[in-house]
Formats: structure tokens, C-alpha cells, sequence
């Protein structure tokens, strides 16, 4: 079935550090992919997507490219502030027999940004 | 301001307690969902309803029970939980026509323990 795979954390940075965050996949179709990030005591808002091969996601300075060849979804960001510490969430959307387009997340990575 | 709403924000219930948490989406939205997300593990989708039809119900125990009066409301109701099933109860919602390329937006989630 589909997967998401996304590196550990916690990532810790201090302000301004260029910030690279892992995501790999797996999925049976041609799905679309999602970057999430939750903010302590929120619930989770959509940072950047790609719907397709070789699309880049851009959104408050994050950027993401869509690797089919790869199967990857790697999340940047050049110069991190302190405001972007947060759970950041890999999520693939891909058909599902039973649910239509449900979304398939990977596990998180935390980011803490100090100053 | 998302336009999801969950209440109440936090719960603590015994094993025998019932209770029930609200979801409601000021979005013209059509598609509902409910996801449970524990420490270290990656968000599980529970519950879909797309056009008030629930299309999924991933496995999950019976002493979890969702309710779809309308295309704004959902509910989540509990009753003998188990302690394993303390953990943020997030609900989303979506367009519900736009296929895989669909972003859900999320309301804050609900805390719950169960003692």
C-alpha cells in the first residue's frame, strides 16, 4: 500500500541555518504530494503541495520538488527563523478503493529553531 | 482561523464515560473527516464522510461512533474508551470534488484522556 517515510527528529537549527527536511513515498498510482506543519497546540495547515512530476511547491520561503524519479518530496527552507519551530508532516493523496482521495501522512518531524 | 472548529479543546473521561466531540466547518465544504494522532506514530485516518455518506471506517473499534447530520457537522462519540485511546482528535475537511490535488484544512483537534 502507500507510504510515506520522513527523517526523525527532532531537527534542531539555530536562526538562519539552511533547513532540509527528508520525504520519500511509495504509492501505486500518481499521487499528489503535501507538506503540513502544526504549530504547538494547532491543528495542522497546509505549508506547500505539488501535483505532479517535477512541480515545486513554494510557500513563506519553504520550497519542495516533486521527484518521480526519486520518489521524493525533500522540504528547504534557506535561512530558518525561530517562528518556524513545528512539526512538519510528509503526506501523500493518492486514490483509495475505499475512501476516494484520503491523505496517507508520514509520522512528522519536529524542528526547533533556536536564536 | 482555519474555518474548522473543534470542541471542546480538551477532555478527560473515565472508562465508563459517554461524550462526544464536535466538528464544525464554515468552508461550503463537502467531505468531513476524522483522524486520531498519537506520540510517534503517524496520523490515522478513522472516519471519512463525503456528501454526509460515511465512505470509510478504517478498522476502527465500535466504541467509537461518528455522526453526519449535515455537510458542517460532525461528531465523534465516545463511550468505554480505553486508556490507549487518549491521544488529539483532529478533524478536517475538504472540497470533496477535486480529487487527489484536494487540500483538507484541519481544525485545532480535541485532547482527550481517558483515566
Amino acid at each position: 500500500g502507500d507510504s510515506v517515510t520522513q527523517m526523525e527528529g527532532p531537527v534542531t537549527l539555530s536562526e538562519e541555518a539552511f533547513l532540509t527536511i527528508n520525504c520519500t513515498y511509495t504509492a501505486t498510482g500518481y499521487p499528489s504530494l503535501f507538506w503540513y506543519v502544526q504549530y504547538p497546540g494547532e491543528g495542522l495547515q497546509l505549508l506547500l503541495k505539488a501535483t505532479k512530476a517535477d512541480d515545486k511547491g513554494s510557500n513563506k520561503g519553504f520550497e519542495a520538488t516533486y521527484r518521480k524519479e526519486t520518489t521524493s518530496f525533500h522540504l528547504e527552507k534557506g535561512s530558518v527563523q525561530v517562528s518556524d519551530s513545528a512539526v512538519y508532516f510528509c503526506a501523500l493523496s493518492d486514490m483509495n478503493s475505499n475512501s476516494g482521495y484520503a491523505l496517507n501522512f508520514g509520522k512528522g518531524t519536529s524542528l526547533l529553531v533556536t536564536p | 482561523e482555519t474555518g474548522v472548529t473543534q470542541t471542546p479543546r480538551h477532555l478527560v473521561m473515565g472508562m465508563t464515560n459517554k461524550k462526544s466531540l464536535k466538528c464544525e466547518q464554515h468552508l461550503g465544504h463537502n467531505a468531513m473527516y476524522w483522524y486520531k494522532q498519537s506520540a510517534k506514530k503517524p496520523l490515522e485516518l478513522m472516519f471519512v464522510y463525503n456528501f454526509k455518506e460515511q465512505t470509510e471506517n478504517n478498522s476502527v473499534p465500535s466504541r467509537f461512533s461518528p455522526e453526519c447530520p449535515n455537510s458542517s457537522h460532525l461528531f465523534l462519540h465516545l463511550h468505554t474508551l480505553q486508556p490507549e485511546d487518549s491521544a488529539l482528535y483532529l478533524c478536517a475537511s475538504s472540497q470533496g470534488t477535486s480529487g487527489r490535488q484536494e487540500t483538507q484544512y484541519f481544525g485545532p483537534g480535541t485532547r482527550l484522556l481517558v483515566l
